[in-house]
């Protein structure tokens, strides 16, 4: 089975930082690596899936980058409305979910 | 618009038995991969059934974890997908989600989904 490790667990950052989250997968997955944005109380959003297509609707300042066990998902400036956990999927064989990383306003 | 709608959860004893409907609507179901994931309290997301589409024969995948206990199914006519769910277990408590993928192939997962509906199972 690949798993799939998120880090950090937890991220503080400020409004306007550029924020990076990582995943890494256990074995080679190619491109096929999504990311969800999931706010307290409501169900998950798809961000970026084949590692950096942005889903249609999703803000440009979200962009996702890797391939084979390393992947980046970039906020390119922190806004209020971003504090939410965020979790990448692997979908290369089935789906296995990371961890998550929750991201919270300094 | 899509629209996906879960309703079914409940507290159930362990050992018990339950199913969950996903109720779909704003698109052609049969064309659709269609999904179960959950999560279970204050924990992060678990994918645990997959029902490929019609063009690939509405063909079934299951997570270890609920294999031979959970059944994933579609009602074509009524664009319903269930989840049946055996010999619960107290690690089953969770939000339950149905998910839709993008664009009708396995390349776009979860680009759609419910609410989701709360399953406890406890004594």
């Amino acid at each position: 089975d690949i798993q799939m490790t998120q880090s950090p667990s937890f991220l503080s950052a400020s409004v306007g930082d550029r924020v990076t989250l990582s995943c890494k997968a256990s074995q080679n997955i190619n491109k096929y690596l999504a990311w969800y944005q999931q706010k307290l109380g409501e169900a998950p959003k798809l961000l970026i899936y084949n590692a950096n297509s942005l889903q249609t609707g999703i803000p440009s300042r979200f962009s996702g980058s890797g391939s084979g066990t390393d992947f980046t998902l970039t906020i390119s400036s922190l806004q209020p409305e971003d504090v939410a956990t965020y979790f990448c999927l692997q979908h290369n064989s089935w789906r296995t979910f990371g961890g998550g990383t929750k991201l919270e306003l300094k | 618009e899509v629209k996906l709608v879960e309703y079914g959860g409940g507290l159930v004893q362990p050992g018990a038995s339950l199913r969950l409907s996903c109720e779909a609507s704003g698109f052609t179901f049969s064309d659709f991969y269609m999904e179960w994931i959950r999560q279970a309290p204050g924990k992060g997301l678990e994918w645990i059934a997959a029902s490929r589409n019609k063009a690939n024969d509405y063909s079934t995948v299951y997570s270890a974890s609920v294999k031979d206990r959970f059944t994933i199914s579609r009602d074509t006519y009524k664009s319903i997908l269930y989840l049946q769910m055996n010999t619960l277990k107290p690690e089953d408590t969770a939000i339950y989600y149905c998910a839709r993928d993008g664009d009708g192939t396995y390349y776009y997962p979860f680009a759609y989904w419910g609410q989701g509906t709360l399953v406890t199972v406890s004594s």
